[in-house]
């Protein structure tokens, strides 16, 4: 069945580092693509989509671009914050509209 | 608050008692799902509902669970029988419309520990 692999954890940066955490999918059909961050204490929030391929999703400085070729999407921050450190989930819709979820990968920034 | 609330926090339960779990989505939403969600995974789907009718139900919700959304609105997670295999957090969400554009609002969860 549909499913994603995300970069296993966990993941310490300091300060202002180049922050890439891999997520790579398997579905039959043509899935919409998701990362979401759970803050410490916080449920799941949607932090960025794309629903089609070489779509870029954007938000908070964090990107992700939909390669329907490599069958990936992986996250993307130029200069990560303190306030980054957070759980990284990504996930894939398919066709049934079950959102499938990756094991989610810690990342700790350190000032 | 207007976002999706769920209750209990926590629930401490002993193995075979019957627990159960309430959701009440955001208000407007029509789709609620139901997942399970272990430390260090992903929440794994169990179960969503499209107002009232259950639409899909994943091969991990065995016959002691149990979901309903009698109204449309809140929805309630029963576990029967509980199993300490079953002690994780079960995270309730929400979202609008019919497609797959999927953003799901999620509640905090419920912590379930069985002893």
């Amino acid at each position: 069945g549909d499913s994603v692999t995300q970069m296993e954890g966990p993941v310490t940066l300091s300060e202002e580092a180049f922050l890439t955490i891999n997520c790579t999918y398997t579905a039959t059909g043509y899935p919409s693509l998701f990362w979401y961050v759970q803050y410490p204490g916080e449920g799941l929030q949607l932090l960025l989509k794309a629903t089609k391929a070489d779509d870029k999703g954007s938000n908070k400085g964090f990107e992700a671009t939909y390669r329907k070729e490599t069958t990936s999407f992986h996250l993307e921050k130029g200069s990560v914050q303190v306030s980054d450190s957070a759980v990284y989930f990504c996930a894939l819709s398919d066709p049934r509209n079950d959102m499938r979820f990756g094991a989610g990968t810690r990342l700790t920034v350190k000032p | 608050d207007t976002g999706v609330s769920q209750n209990p926090r926590h629930k401490i339960t002993k193995r075979g008692q019957n627990v159960t779990f309430r959701c009440d989505p955001i208000s407007e939403h029509n789709r609620l799902y139901w997942y399970r969600q272990t430390l260090g995974q992903g929440p794994e789907f169990l179960t969503y509902f499209q107002n009232e009718a259950q639409l899909e139900k994943s091969r991990l919700l065995s016959d002691r669970f149990s979901a309903e959304r009698p109204k449309g609105s809140f929805s309630t997670l029963e576990i029967q029988r509980t199993e300490q295999g079953d002690s994780a957090m079960y995270l309730c969400a929400s979202s609008l419309g019919q497609g797959a554009l999927g953003e799901l609002f999620f509640g905090e969860g419920s912590r379930l520990t069985v002893l």
